[in-house]
């Protein structure tokens, strides 16, 4: 079975860094054509996709964030990474790594992490 | 304001039958397959339905999915307690470039 598995910091300083890194288990991350994707909720509101990347390295972001974020890859930890520069308290939100498939559906999930930015 | 639209609550009796909507447009839906996820209070998103009308492994057909233009709609049966949740579709945009989602509609058995 995959799992995943978000870890970081649970509060950032405005204007500064969100770091978050999602570890795999149950899968490889070059094991298929899978896109290993961030999403965030933020409090009483929708589900956001924020951006995935490839096991190769290629990585596509939403535009309304795309000036702000880094997704990389580390195959060999089975992990990848979140970075999301000059956050504000409208980036406090729950962040969930998933893996999405070709169709645009996401199989499975973390349990997610609340990123609360304050000072 | 999301790119999806779906009605903020449904709520309906246990054992009837409830349809959440999802509306799209040509860029999306209307184009592209949906998804829909149930998530639990205090859980994370759970796939429900793929393809816009497929059921993954372990999901009860009391869950179904259909597509017709730029609409998509959640079916679901034999309503339990237990299915109370957020409901949220979800669909590739072509013209956006990114995936989109509908802004979650909560179920209330009553």
């Amino acid at each position: 079975q995959v799992q995943l598995q978000e870890s970081g910091p649970g509060v950032v300083k405005p204007s500064e860094t969100l770091s978050l890194t999602c570890t795999v288990s149950g899968d490889s991350l070059n094991s298929g054509s899978y896109l290993w994707t961030w999403i965030r909720r933020p409090p009483g509101r929708g589900l956001e996709w924020i951006g995935n990347i490839f096991y190769t390295g290629s990585s596509n972001y939403n535009p309304s964030l795309k000036s702000r974020v880094t997704i990389s890859v580390d195959t060999s930890q089975r992990q990848f990474s979140l970075n999301l520069g000059s956050v504000t308290a409208a980036d406090t939100a729950f962040y969930y790594c998933a893996r999405g498939r070709s169709g645009g559906d996401f199989d499975f999930w973390g349990q997610g992490t609340l990123v609360t930015v304050s000072s | 304001q999301s790119v999806l639209t779906q009605p903020p609550s449904v709520s309906a009796a246990p054992g009837q039958k409830v349809t959440i909507s999802c509306s799209g447009s040509s860029s999306n839906i209307g184009n592209n397959y949906v998804s829909w996820y149930q998530q639990l209070p205090g859980t994370a998103p759970k796939l429900l339905i793929y393809d816009s009308n497929k059921r993954p492994s372990g999901i009860p057909d009391r869950f179904s999915g259909s597509k017709s233009g730029t609409s998509a709609t959640l079916g679901i049966t034999g309503l339990q307690t237990g299915d109370e949740a957020d409901y949220y579709c979800g669909t590739l945009d072509s013209r956006l470039g990114v995936v989109v989602f509908g802004g979650g509609t909560k179920l209330t058995v009553l």
